[in-house]
């Protein structure tokens, strides 16, 4: 089945500096990468959509300055988090898909960022 | 109110228990998915429905367009069917998006 491989699984960093997280679909193209952010005990919210080729879509409230997000080809999409506080510590997950509304959801398997 | 209930919030059985997850929604769908997220935080897709019902070996997805409501049942628990189970919907307006239930905490004790 399609797998998607998200990495790192764990960061710790420094207040201050910048941490990049990539999300890959391993046998498919996808042309949608969405990237979650979830708080402990809380649902997926949804923090921006990206497209291959174009700019991505960001939520209402999100940053797009400090969460910045490249999809520079169909099996790679990336998020960097910039100039990291310690209340950007979250776990962060991406899907892809190749068309949301027929297909299955395909998830990574979750970043978890230590900001300190 | 969410656009997407679920209920329990929290649940534990003993092994063997028969499982069910409900999830209410107030839009109109494309689609229903039901997910799996486990301890780590890697979540599985486990259904995707838009109409009946679907069986994947002890999992059974059913869902009620009319009532706007889904079921997620566990047929013999298992201590490693212990996850948080989230449905989720694409609404109808727009099918881009997903709005997520807050999940459902399942512990399964031998």
């Amino acid at each position: 089945g399609a797998v998607v491989s998200q990495h790192p699984s764990r960061v710790i960093c420094k207040s201050g500096t910048s941490v990049k997280i990539e999300c890959r679909s391993l046998d498919f193209q996808a042309t949608t990468m969405f990237w979650y952010r979830q708080f402990p005990k809380q649902s997926l919210m949804l923090m921006a959509t990206s497209n291959e080729g174009s700019k991505a879509t960001y939520e209402q409230g999100v940053e797009k300055d400090k969460f910045l997000i490249n999809h520079a080809s169909l099996t790679l999409s990336t998020l960097t988090v910039t100039s990291a506080h310690p209340e950007d510590s979250s776990f962060y997950i991406c899907s892809a898909s190749q068309q949301l509304n027929n297909s299955p959801l395909h998830f990574g398997n979750g970043t978890r960022l230590t900001v300190t | 109110k969410n656009e997407v209930e679920q209920s329990p919030q929290n649940l534990t059985a003993q092994e063997g228990e028969f499982i069910t997850i409900n999830c209410s929604y107030s839009v109109g769908i494309s689609a229903l998915h039901w997910l799996q997220q486990h301890p780590g935080g890697g979540i599985v897709s486990l259904f995707m429905l838009s109409s009946g019902k679907k069986k994947h070996g002890r999992l059974i997805a059913t869902i009620n367009i009319q009532e706007k409501h889904s079921s997620l049942h566990i047929t013999a628990s298992h201590p490693r069917d212990s996850a948080v189970y989230i449905c989720a919907v694409t609404p109808a307006y727009n099918t881009d998006k997903l709005i997520f239930g807050t999940g459902t905490r399942l512990q399964v004790f031998p």
